[in-house]
């Protein structure tokens, strides 16, 4: 079965640099969700999309923008990057009506 | 708020000791309870979905089951295999297409 694809799966960048998380949910998913869960935490909500349309919004840094385009993939846009950033991101799926959500493998980002 | 806690924080197991986890949540009305399982590194992994008082599932060595203001991960026999962190998760009635909200996690180790 088809899963959630997120690129890259790995990613080392400076301070104050910029980054982009990429999110291809399962097919005919319409909600996508964006989590950030640092070392031995649990994840935590950052922003998610349902019919590309913003949804909800938790504890997204401003320096963090995202959006869901019409081909339903989403994008996480990092800017101004800081230590504490570094952490692994996941974005996860969910179909209609929104209900169970399904994970990908995650970006592990690393700011030096 | 809705708020999950989950007990023990670790637990560690001898091959074919069968043991319980606990999940304890407040919500103002429960649309569903979410059962993961996490190895290092990795995205969770979805296990089950509870949605009533009453209700079990069951999956290999795990069973799920869920009461007004709990659930339990039942595991019988278990398998170093199955050693990971699992996490609960729960979504309130009243939201839309909010995001999860997770426990900590218990991380269960089992020896051979």
């Amino acid at each position: 079965a088809a899963g959630v694809i997120q690129s890259p799966r790995h990613l080392i960048k400076e301070k104050r640099e910029t980054a982009t998380l990429k999110c291809y949910p399962i097919p005919r998913h319409d909600t996508v969700y964006w989590y950030q869960q640092g070392p031995g935490q649990d994840p935590q909500f950052l922003i998610s999309f349902y019919e590309k349309m913003q949804s909800d919004k938790g504890s997204i840094p401003d320096r963090f923008s995202a959006q869901q385009f019409s081909d339903y993939h989403s994008e996480l846009n990092m800017s101004s990057l800081e230590l504490g950033d570094s952490a692994l991101y996941f974005c996860a799926s969910s179909p209609p009506p929104p209900d169970t959500q399904y994970f990908g493998p995650g970006t592990r980002l690393t700011v030096l | 708020e809705d708020q999950v806690t989950q007990s023990p924080e670790a637990l560690r197991l001898q091959e074919g000791e069968s043991s319980s986890l606990n999940c304890s949540y407040t919500v103002s009305g429960l649309r569903g309870l979410f059962w993961y399982r996490q190895d290092p590194g990795k995205g969770p992994e979805f296990l089950f979905t509870l949605y009533s008082a009453g209700e079990e599932k069951e999956k290999e060595r795990l069973k799920a089951t869920l009461t007004k203001k709990e659930s339990f991960l039942h595991i019988t026999a278990p398998k170093p295999e199955d050693s990971a962190t699992y996490l609960c998760a729960v979504r309130d009635l009243n939201s839309g297409n909010t995001p999860l909200v997770f426990g900590k996690g218990t991380r269960l180790s089992v020896i051979a």
